[in-house]
């Protein structure tokens, strides 16, 4: 089975700087989808950004970017200029590529708190 | 556009007592799921629905049971609460899709139920 581990329970940035938060997966399978999925105190889930397995090059989302190292098994997801909006609990979720295995397995998750 | 809409957002009940939370999307998504969020443990799957039909369980399926009435609605049902059964629920549904469709595999959550069993 798949997990997905998410060491940095909590992580506090200062407004305007640039922060990682860290990600890591098991998996045997070579093909597979990853996201990181923002839960702000209004409790709505918002996806941020998605990445594809077979795409070398790391996704964007304006200030959201990810390092995807695929032979690591490693999802992390920069934010930069940080701001008072981005204060969130983080999510870090894998699926398996293919129809039929639609479900995703989320980390434990990264409480973010923006420091003005 | 109202994405996925699920009912009660809160809801009390006392040990034993059964209630169903409802969950309906506008989407034409053929996928549905039933997540609850629990406080260090993340967002852990109950029960999903791959398609119209068909249901299968996921990781913590135990004391609950589901429903696809169609494409458009997936009930999930406590027959006898339990104080461990106290949670955030979030129903959530998602498109199939090839790669390169930028909406494909992508969950969509509804606003979350919060469940307190006394």
């Amino acid at each position: 089975a798949q997990t997905v581990t998410q060491s940095q329970p909590e992580m506090s940035v200062q407004e305007a700087e640039t922060v990682t938060l860290s990600c890591t997966y098991d998996t045997s399978e070579s093909d597979y989808y990853l996201f990181w999925y923002k839960q702000p105190p209004s409790r709505q889930m918002i996806l941020v950004i998605r990445q594809e397995a077979y795409k070398q090059q790391n996704a964007t989302e304006n200030r959201f970017s990810v390092n995807f190292q695929k032979a690591a098994k490693s999802f992390s997801l920069k934010i930069s200029d940080s701001q008072l909006g981005d204060a969130a609990m983080y999510f870090c979720a894998y699926r398996t590529w293919g129809f039929g295995n639609e479900k995703l397995t989320f980390g434990t998750g990264t409480r973010l708190t923006i420091i003005p | 556009n109202a994405g996925v809409t699920q009912t009660p957002k809160f809801q009390v009940l006392k040990t034993g007592q059964s209630m169903t939370l409802q969950c309906a999307q506008d989407m034409n998504h053929n996928s549905m799921y039933w997540y609850r969020q629990d406080p260090g443990m993340g967002l852990r799957l109950i029960y999903y629905s791959a398609s119209e039909g068909t249901t299968d369980k996921g990781e913590v399926p135990n004391g609950y049971n589901v429903s696809r009435l169609n494409k458009r609605e997936f009930s999930l049902r406590l027959e006898s609460a339990a104080p461990s059964q106290t949670s955030v629920y979030f129903c959530a549904s998602s498109d199939r899709g090839g790669r390169g469709n930028s909406g494909a595999n992508v969950l969509t959550f509804g606003a979350g139920s919060r469940l307190t069993v006394l």
